[in-house]
């Protein structure tokens, strides 16, 4: 069947830098996004990856490694607005997103 | 510019009632997408609308339907409401293989 696990929580200080990991198994692979959701908020598009290797968007980056069906989301010189749930979402062969089901990043001062 | 609209923002309802969500895009969006969310923030998908055709419907009850009048709008209607049905509703809309622009939720409750 098709899978995605991501841890369901995570904390982290202000300043420091986290990384929050991604497997997924699916029926074929079309991409892995990435989303942030504040609480109460609709989710919100961070990035992209279809090719191995790391994509860095300013504080964040993603990283793809398609052999080892993981991915990682790494934020740096975190803020306290960082704080909310980070979604990955693997698209399939029918071009489908199968999304896991989030982790709570918690930003301490 | 709102990109993808919903209304109402919150909906609260007895029991057995009937309820419309209705949702618009005005990106030029070939698909549109219902989400429901419950309590523990799981995000699953309900519909998908490609160019006015259902194309897919995971296994949620018949008495929740898509209406899509045009290709900018896709309405859901619910029948004989539960309350296991109160969650968050998301609409969202995207391009084909691109990634999926939200609105902005209705938070449905069910007493």
């Amino acid at each position: 069947g098709q899978n995605i696990d991501q841890p369901t929580e995570m904390t982290a200080t202000e300043g420091a830098i986290v990384q929050i990991n991604c497997t997924y198994q699916t029926s074929g692979f079309n991409g892995l996004f990435w989303y942030q959701q504040h609480a109460g908020e609709a989710p919100t598009f961070l990035s992209y990856n279809v090719l191995d290797g790391l994509e860095e968007k300013g504080r964040f980056s993603s990283f793809l490694s398609r052999s080892k069906g993981y991915s990682y989301l790494l934020l740096k010189e975190l803020q306290m607005k960082d704080s909310a749930s980070y979604l990955c979402a693997a698209m399939d062969s029918n071009y489908q997103l199968i999304w896991g089901a989030g982790t709570k990043l918690i930003i301490k001062p | 510019d709102t990109a993808v609209s919903q209304t109402p923002k919150y909906l609260v309802t007895q029991m057995g009632n009937d309820k419309s969500i209705k949702c618009e895009q005005n990106l030029g969006h070939d698909t549109m997408y219902w989400y429901k969310q419950d309590s523990k923030k799981f995000l699953k998908i309900m519909f998908s609308y490609n160019n006015k055709e259902l194309i897919i419907n995971e296994t949620v009850p018949n008495r929740f339907s898509p209406k899509s009048p045009d290709k900018a709008h896709l309405n859901l209607h619910i029948n004989s409401l539960e309350l296991g049905d109160s969650a968050v509703y998301f609409c969202a809309s995207s391009l084909p293989s691109n990634e999926q622009f939200f609105g902005p939720g209705t938070r449905l409750t069910v007493l």
